[in-house]
């Protein structure tokens, strides 16, 4: 079974702070793919990254980075310098090759408090 | 502009009355699916359909049934609505399963009384 683990909650910071989310994942598929989406307040869902699983090269896209270590199966986020716009929930979700990747397994998500 | 449009946003509804909620995508994409987003849950797959006339059951396809008959459309059915499906309701498509992107729509809060 695929399983994703979203331990932290909720975490709140004040702007300008560093913030990583953590994404922990469980599968039996030597295939497979890792999502990141964005809840805003507003309520829509916005991809922010795809990485599949024989590509453990960190990304930086701005101030956004992400980390992904096989060895300890984590997908974790970084927020560098972070803005009130960042206030979100952020959900990690993994797609395997045994179900052809047609199943998309959340988190259950991380509420991100960016206060000024 | 290329989007997932769900209707109604918002309904409230009662005990056993039958209600669709419509999906409607227009970037020709092939995958589309049904979520369920609860508070401490996050997002659970209710059904999702690789191209027209085949569809499959997500983790939690009980009390709903889908259909699609045009690659453009994917609607959820609630035949017989109960208090445990309120919930939000995203939709998605993406222009392959094969771990695409996904595209979600605005969201439908649902309420059954």
């Amino acid at each position: 079974a695929q399983k994703v683990t979203q331990a932290q909650t909720e975490i709140s910071v004040v702007e300008k702070e560093d913030v990583t989310l953590d994404c922990v994942y469980e599968t039996r598929d030597t295939t497979y793919y890792l999502f990141w989406y964005k809840q805003p307040p507003s309520g829509e869902l916005v991809f922010l990254i795809r990485r599949n699983s024989f590509d453990e090269q960190n990304e930086i896209s701005g101030r956004y980075s992400w980390n992904f270590q096989k060895s300890t199966s984590s997908f974790n986020f970084t927020i560098t310098a972070s803005q009130v716009v960042d206030s979100a929930v952020y959900f990690c979700a993994l797609s395997g090759s045994n179900t052809g990747f047609q199943k998309l397994v959340f988190g259950t998500g991380t509420r991100l408090l960016v206060s000024p | 502009e290329a989007q997932v449009t769900q209707n109604p946003r918002y309904l409230i509804t009662v005990t056993g009355k039958k209600l669709t909620v419509t999906c409607s995508q227009n970037m020709n994409h092939e995958y589309m699916s049904w979520y369920r987003q609860d508070p401490g849950l996050g997002l659970r797959q209710i059904y999702y359909s690789m191209n027209v006339e085949v569809t499959d059951k997500g983790d939690v396809p009980e009390g709903y049934k889908v259909s699609r008959k045009e690659k453009r459309n994917f609607p959820l059915i609630l035949e017989s609505p109960s208090p445990n499906q309120t919930s939000l309701y995203f939709c998605a498509s993406s222009l392959t399963g094969w771990a695409g992107e996904l595209f979600f729509g605005e969201g439908s809060r649902l309420t059954v009384l």
